[in-house]
């Protein structure tokens, strides 16, 4: 089954740095969505960004996705310490079934300092 | 705001017990999901539903059942508790396919 991997593991920066998480899959996709993890927490929705678009904006968030490479990249400027969390992608298939359920990768735990 | 509640937060559980973990999502969506995470393993989806009574299994359902008699509640059942499920269960739920889901806040189970 088609998976999200992202890379690094795991990313410690100082506030006010920008922070760059990348995720990769296997197949064929109808979105890609990225998600943020509170330690302990329940997973809250950052931003979704579909097959036949390159890049999305949203607030300090800029995605970016090339289908060609089945990649992903996630940029979080100007961070401040609130933005420590897991950060995570997941896949949307676009074909049967598959385009229910949403696979996630095993997420990025990313530490701002202040 | 949409809201997705679970019932328990922290759940204690023996061995062979059988125990339900309730979902309830207030926002009329179609589809509701249950995942557990472990750590290095990330989510997993053990069940989904896109319709009351309805479900479809997940990559690891073994060991579970669903129930969805109603559209806004999907209870996960653990028949016969192992020391293997101990995890974080959370449950989420879209209005269609592909859709943002809207996750609960999670119940950390530990099966003794």
């Amino acid at each position: 089954s088609q998976q999200g991997e992202e890379d690094p593991q795991a990313l410690s920066i100082q506030e006010g740095e920008n922070a760059t998480m990348n995720c990769s899959y296997k197949t064929s996709i109808n979105n890609l969505q990225w998600y943020r993890q509170n330690s302990g927490r329940g997973l809250v929705h950052l931003i979704l960004i579909r097959s036949n678009e390159r890049e999305k904006h949203s607030g300090r968030l800029r995605v970016t996705l090339d289908t060609s490479k089945k990649s992903s990249s996630l940029l979080i400027t100007a961070s401040r310490a609130a933005d420590t969390a897991s950060y995570f992608c997941a896949t949307a298939g676009d074909s049967g079934g598959s385009n229910y359920k949403l696979t996630f990768g095993k997420g990025t735990l990313l530490t701002v300092n202040p | 705001d949409v809201k997705v509640t679970q019932s328990s937060r922290y759940l204690v559980k023996r061995t062979g017990e059988k125990v339900f973990l309730e979902c309830v999502q207030d926002m009329d969506h179609e589809n509701m999901f249950w995942y557990r995470q472990d750590p290095g393993l990330g989510l997993r989806l053990i069940y989904f539903s896109y319709d009351v009574k309805m479900k479809e299994k997940g990559d690891i359902p073994e060991g579970y059942s669903v129930s969805r008699e109603k559209k806004e509640r999907f209870s996960l059942i653990l028949e016969s508790a192992s020391t293997n499920q101990t995890s974080m269960y959370l449950c989420a739920s879209n209005p269609g396919q592909g859709d943002e889901q809207y996750f609960g806040p999670g119940t950390r189970l530990t099966v003794t």
